[in-house]
């Protein structure tokens, strides 16, 4: 069975500060995608990134980051130097490459960022 | 930009009534999803189609739940009858299986059941 889990259930930070928040997933298959949400309050879900399991490249998009860690079943998300603009519950998911490509989401991380 | 289009975005109704919700996939993808989220369950799967075939739907109860698509432009999910416990809001996404493989959601519809 697969499984997504997002321990941090609510973060606080200030404007300007890093923040971190964790994914840890599981699944015995080997090919399979991982994926970042963001639910901002006005509550669409926003694609923020897919990585598959064959590549484990960080990757950096502006203030956004992502570490993917096969060793460790983790695909983290940083983003750098916080704005209010990011407040916002952030999902992770994973999707096993079988005949559904379903998406199974973490419980979620709201992140508060304060001016 | 293309995107997912899920009508009423706001829906209140009384226990009993029946309720439908339609979707517009993003043209040319292949997969349409429907999730409910609520806070105590987060974000669940209830059905999901591949060229307009139902894949599955164990996520959805049965007796009151069903969900269609009567063709490539529009997929519904209809409540009847609805319960004060189906109250949440319901997502649509779509995707294209075999090529980019993340689903693009819907705003979503809040549904309140009273």
């Amino acid at each position: 069975a697969q499984k997504v889990t997002q321990a941090q259930t609510e973060i606080s930070v200030v404007e300007k500060e890093d923040v971190t928040l964790d994914c840890v997933y599981e699944t015995r298959d080997t090919t399979y995608y991982l994926f970042w949400y963001k639910q901002p309050p006005s509550g669409e879900l926003v694609f923020l990134i897919r990585r598959n399991s064959f590549d484990e490249q960080n990757e950096i998009s502006g203030r956004y980051s992502w570490n993917f860690q096969k060793s460790t079943s983790s695909f983290n998300f940083t983003i750098t130097a916080s704005q209010v603009v990011d407040s916002a519950v952030y999902f992770c998911a994973l999707s096993v490459v079988d005949s559904s490509y379903k998406l199974i989401f973490g419980s979620g991380t709201r992140l508060l960022v304060r001016p | 930009d293309a995107r997912v289009t899920q009508t009423p975005r706001h829906k209140v109704t009384e226990m009993g009534q029946e309720v439908t919700m339609r979707c517009q996939p993003i043209l040319g993808h292949n997969t349409v999803f429907w999730y409910r989220q609520t806070m105590m369950q987060g974000l669940e799967l209830l059905a999901y189609f591949r060229n307009r075939a139902p894949l599955d739907d164990s996520g959805m109860p049965k007796d009151r739940f069903s969900a269609e698509m009567p063709d490539a432009t529009l997929a519904t999910l209809k409540i009847q009858p609805s319960e004060p416990r189906d109250s949440a809001v319901y997502f649509c996404a779509s995707g294209l299986v075999g090529g980019d493989t993340e689903a693009f959601f819907g705003q979503g519809t809040r549904l309140t059941v009273v």
